[in-house]
């Protein structure tokens, strides 16, 4: 079945450092991958996406990387900063499942000082 | 403009009740979306509208739970004989429509507690 694993379920770096979240999928056909932060209580917040027919985006300090043979992508934050404080999601878009997303059980990422 | 807004934020209520979840989309959002997220998990989807008529159900866990658009804007999700298990937080979610890569757009959720 449709099936995204995330790991790690937590990750703590210093600020500055980089952070990499991975994400693996089970259906070979997905085509898109957004990633969303969501603060403590809040909602969840669209950070980055990638389509199938793409291997990497970069926007500023966030990027993502897709390997559609290994059927995994992750998701890369350089020079954190406690801002970037949060739990990311990652997400796939199964082929025939119209718009909808199936999530990986999140990544509790902490920035400290 | 205004993003999407759900009510009420919290709801308490007792095992057996039913109980109805409110979901306002950005305006002019075709397809909507219902999440249901427990405690250290992800979404996990429930249910896909697009205009008024529900595209994808396949999510609903069983026959007690139930969603409307009637107009094709406002949704509502209706929970039956609510169970403990049913406590989460219910999360709706609008895109301009359900083509191509369009964003889905949260709304901050309903936190439900079944007693």
């Amino acid at each position: 079945g449709e099936n995204v694993e995330q790991h790690p379920s937590t990750l703590s770096v210093q600020e500055g450092d980089s952070a990499v979240i991975k994400c693996t999928y089970s259906d070979s056909a997905s085509n898109y991958f957004p990633w969303y932060k969501q603060e403590l209580g809040k909602r969840p917040q669209l950070i980055i996406d990638i389509r199938s027919n793409v291997g990497e985006k970069k926007d500023q300090r966030i990027a993502v990387t897709l390997n559609k043979t290994a059927k995994h992508f992750s998701l890369h934050i350089t020079e954190t900063q406690p801002e970037d404080s949060a739990v990311y999601f990652c997400a796939a878009r199964f082929t025939g499942t119209a718009s909808k997303l199936t999530f990986g059980t999140g990544t509790r990422l902490q920035v400290t000082l | 403009g205004a993003g999407v807004s759900q009510t009420p934020s919290n709801k308490v209520t007792e095992k057996g009740k039913y109980v109805e979840l409110r979901c306002d989309p950005i305006s002019g959002h075709t397809a909507l979306y219902w999440y249901r997220q427990s405690l250290g998990q992800g979404p996990e989807f429930l249910i896909y509208f697009q205009g008024t008529g529900a595209a994808d159900d396949s999510g609903l866990p069983n026959d007690r739970f139930f969603a409307v658009r009637p107009e094709g804007s406002v949704s509502t999700l209706k929970i039956q004989r609510t169970e403990r298990g049913d406590s989460a937080v219910y999360l709706c979610a609008s895109s301009l429509t359900h083509a191509g890569y369009n964003e889905q757009f949260f709304g901050p959720g309903t936190r439900l507690t079944v007693l």
